[in-house]
Formats: C-alpha cells, structure tokens, sequence
C-alpha cells in the first residue's frame, strides 16, 4: 500500500530535550516536505526537500533541523524543543517538483506537545 | 505575494443540505488550485483540484470551479452526508518556489 509513515504518532517532551520526528514514504517520491498545523493558521510548510541531499527552508524553518540522505525517508529534528513548537506536525510527499500537478500525499501526523 | 482567504468556520449544516465553502485567492501567474480534506484523526487527502481557468474539479460529488474573473475556487457539494465531516483546505500552487500556500481550512460539522 501507497503510504506516507510518521512516527511517533503523539509526543510529549520537555523544553530543550533534542527529538526527532521520523517520516518514510514507499512511492519513491522525489519531493518530500514538513508541515505544522496550528490553529488558524492553516499548514505553514517547514521545510522541503527536492531530492537526496537538497533540503530547503519553508516559511517557518527556526528551531528545526531536517536531512534527506536516503530517498524514502526525510526526519525532522527539533535539537532544543521549546513550547512554541507545541503543534501538530506533518510530512507529505510528491512525485516530483511540480507543486502545480502532483498531489501531495500526507503521513497521518505526530501531536507534539512540549512543556 | 500569493495567499488563500478560506471562510471561517466551523460550518454547520443538516444532512442532505447544500454546501458552499468559499476560497479566494491572491497570486501571480497561473496557479494551479486545491482542496484537500482532513477527516477526524488523518492526514490530508487530495479531494480535486483545477490547473487552469474555468477548470472545474469534481470528486465524491464535492465540485469547484477555477474562476480568474473573481479569484475564487469555492467548493460546494449538492447534499452533504455526515460523513462529510472533516476540515476542508484550499490551497493554491507556488511553483517559483515548490510550495503550496493553504487557507486556514474550514471545519465542517454535518448534523443527522
């Protein structure tokens, strides 16, 4: 089955203790990218990833860290968590680049809390 | 720069009523636009999408016409079920820089 994973599903942390959010898609997609969910704000894109070894910032890159070093997986670290970052965070993944054309297909989301 | 107004909700309606969830947008060039719908405790899905002007999108009888004139993608549904609850998400394509830009969705609540 075509699927986007994410885990852990649902996190509780405490401020400065470094986490990392996995996410793997089975598609052999190119594009892969982060995305927290806050209230009202819709999805503010994180950061993305065109291919192996090229990462880029979205809107709100600060206080997270991602690396792409294998096609299939694409984590998000966060290396000293604040509460801000409390949210629920999610990784979708494309085909290729073409944000116009492809679909992005999303993972089921990780619910970050940090205290 | 580019950006999608959504309606605010939640939008609350009886089963089998007529929806319309309103989307403008602002942008540059020719985007391409979207709907995807969040249900209870998932990720996004894609629901249809429109890539040019006058494109109208269509699936699971939601629909939504790509309209330059009046920069709106407004997605409407002919008779809602209760299974129709979820947020709803418009969201338009950056391709200058690979994004996609979203509305703030729009959470539906389909009362029996």
């Amino acid at each position: 089955e075509a699927q986007v994973t994410q885990n852990p599903r649902y996190l509780i942390t405490v401020t400065g203790k470094k986490l990392t959010v996995t996410c793997s898609q089975n598609m052999n997609h190119e594009y892969m990218s982060w995305y927290r969910q806050d209230p009202g704000l819709g999805l503010r894109q994180i950061y993305y990833s065109m291919n192996v070894e090229v990462t880029d910032k979205g809107d709100v890159p600060e206080g997270y860290k991602v690396s792409r070093k294998e096609k299939r997986n694409f984590p998000l670290i966060l290396e000293s968590p604040s509460p801000n970052q409390t949210s629920l965070y999610f990784c979708a993944s494309s085909l290729s680049l073409g944000t116009s054309t492809d679909t992005q297909y999303f993972g089921p989301g990780t619910r970050l809390t940090v205290l | 720069g580019n950006s999608v107004t959504q309606m605010e909700g939640p939008v609350t309606l009886s089963e089998e009523a007529f929806l319309t969830i309103n989307c403008t947008y602002t942008a540059t060039g020719y985007p391409s636009l979207f709907w995807y719908v969040q249900y209870p405790g998932e990720g996004l899905q894609l629901l249809l999408k429109a890539t040019k002007a006058d494109d109208k999108g269509s699936n699971k009888g939601f629909e939504a016409t790509y309209r330059k004139e009046t920069t709106s993608f407004h997605l409407e549904k002919g008779s809602v079920q209760v299974s129709d609850s979820a947020v709803y998400f418009c969201a338009l394509s950056d391709d200058s820089n690979y994004q996609l830009i979203w509305g703030a969705g729009t959470k539906l609540i389909i009362k029996p």
